[in-house]
């Protein structure tokens, strides 16, 4: 599996464009790249997947750029209920072991 | 809601006793998942199971167990508890797709 690497931490304002990178240099042909948000004491939520270029969904934006050994998840005018971990993972589609790293804990500040 | 049911939601145990967790997945999906969460510390993959056959392991210790049922429903054992199994553990089930449906978790706390 893709080891991934993305900031451990980052602040905004409510508003603001938020954009976090993952850095994922020895990706495989086959695998996808997949971003999921968790809130305190929930369950990780699917946000949004792509393999290359751009995708767009109603909540975020997924660059991956053409090399895709890096990939950045964009999510427009945050809100205060933004705030939360977001993960990134690199793997086949129903590949096994699907391992989160520690992912990136974003604080949207009024 | 995702559609995956975790029971039950909470559960306090002293140490050396034995739980189990239950979950069932979303209707149609042959994958699950299993995840211990301790506070404050990323998701660790324990376990996952596929139609009933166990797929891939991770760092799950010996005194912990899983299977999935014929119904696709699965269950993990936790036996012998110590304090530091207290955490959040959730199911997850998929259909190969690469997404997971996580469900509420079940908040374990050993005394």
């Amino acid at each position: 599996l893709a080891k991934t690497t993305q900031p451990i931490s980052m602040d905004s304002y409510e508003g603001q464009e938020v954009n976090i990178t993952c850095s994922h240099n020895n990706i495989a042909t086959n695998d996808y790249i997949t971003w999921y948000q968790q809130f305190p004491s929930q369950g990780p939520r699917f946000i949004i997947q792509g393999y290359k270029t751009k995708v767009t969904n109603e909540v975020a934006s997924l660059f991956i750029p053409a090399d895709r050994k890096s990939s950045t998840l964009s999510l427009p005018r945050v809100s205060l209920s933004d705030t939360a971990v977001y993960y990134c993972l690199v793997g086949e589609t129903g590949g096994f072991k699907t391992i989160f790293g520690a992912g990136t804990r974003l604080f949207v500040k009024a | 809601d995702s559609g995956v049911t975790q029971t039950p939601k909470h559960l306090i145990t002293a140490t050396g006793q034995r739980v189990t967790l239950r979950c069932s997945p979303r209707s149609g999906d042959l994958s699950v998942y299993w995840y211990q969460q301790s506070l404050d510390q990323g998701l660790q993959f324990l376990i996952q199971y596929y139609n009933g056959e166990e797929r891939a392991k991770g760092n799950i210790l010996e005194r912990f167990s899983a299977q999935q049922f014929p119904d696709l429903h699965s269950e993990l054992n936790l036996s012998s508890l110590e304090l530091g199994d207290s955490a959040l553990y959730f199911c997850a089930s998929s259909q190969d797709s690469g997404m997971l449906y996580f469900g509420p978790g079940t908040r374990l706390t050993v005394t």
